[in-house]
């Protein structure tokens, strides 16, 4: 079993639709919990951060972590079209990067 | 705030050649940067901790005499592909450490080069 599952993908929607983007992982040691996107041959951005449960809201952008199921979500709310990217999970069990580990990422389209 | 810039951003070498990666650190100090490589649909993988004014920590795995790194100031890491193969050619990414983007995060933050594109020929 890998350590962070992500479904690769691709997910297409209509602009205007939710998108719910999701990453299950093992390591109950995760506390660190973010959300990056990446563009087609660009490095990564941060979109969201949670530390340990519990949701965050930034706009349309919604986090979620379930400790308890392992599992975290991303919602896009009024997709558009420039939210068409790749969407990498990452954990970390502590604050320095040579702990992070990524999902492979799920490529989003949505379609004008 | 907070950006890393990457050069170059792309570069076909012949095989047995050597090719240098620059990641700099624009607005900030950056005392540890990282260094990802990534394959077509395929998760990030750390490579390797740069760390300024000593050694690199390298990966299980990454060969610490192909992927020279170097970090001989606080806003420039260095990655050179020696003697690159075919097989080298991939997705290079750099990352640091942001105060700025730790502050506003409350913890954690990494930003990101805008990668470098490998094509070993």
């Amino acid at each position: 079993q890998k350590e962070v599952e992500q479904d690769p993908g691709p997910l297409s929607v209509p602009e205007g639709a939710i998108v719910s983007l999701n990453c299950t992982y093992s390591n109950s040691a995760f506390q660190y919990f973010m959300w990056y996107r990446q563009y087609s041959r660009k490095g990564p951005e941060l979109l969201m951060y949670t530390y340990s449960s519990g949701n965050k809201e930034d706009g349309r952008f919604t986090a979620q972590v379930d400790k308890s199921s392992k599992y975290i979500s991303l919602f896009i709310r009024d997709s558009q079209p420039s939210d068409s990217a790749t969407y990498l999970c990452a954990m970390s069990a502590g604050n320095y990067g040579q702990n992070f580990v990524f999902g492979p990422g799920t490529r989003l389209s949505v379609l004008p | 705030g907070a950006v890393v810039s990457q050069h170059p951003s792309r570069v076909i070498c012949k095989s047995g050649t050597s090719v240098k990666i620059e990641c700099r650190s624009l607005d900030f100090q950056a005392t540890t940067m990282f260094w990802y490589r990534q394959f077509p649909k395929q998760s990030l993988m750390l490579m390797a901790t740069s760390n300024e004014g000593s050694k690199a920590t390298y990966e299980q795995g990454v060969e610490k005499d192909k992927f020279l790194i170097n970090h001989a100031s606080l806003t420039l890491s260095t990655l050179t592909v020696t003697s690159a193969h075919p097989e080298d050619s991939s997705f290079y990414i750099c990352s640091a450490r942001a105060p700025i983007i730790i502050y506003q995060t409350g913890g954690v933050g990494y930003t990101f080069g805008s990668g470098t594109r490998l094509t070993v020929v």
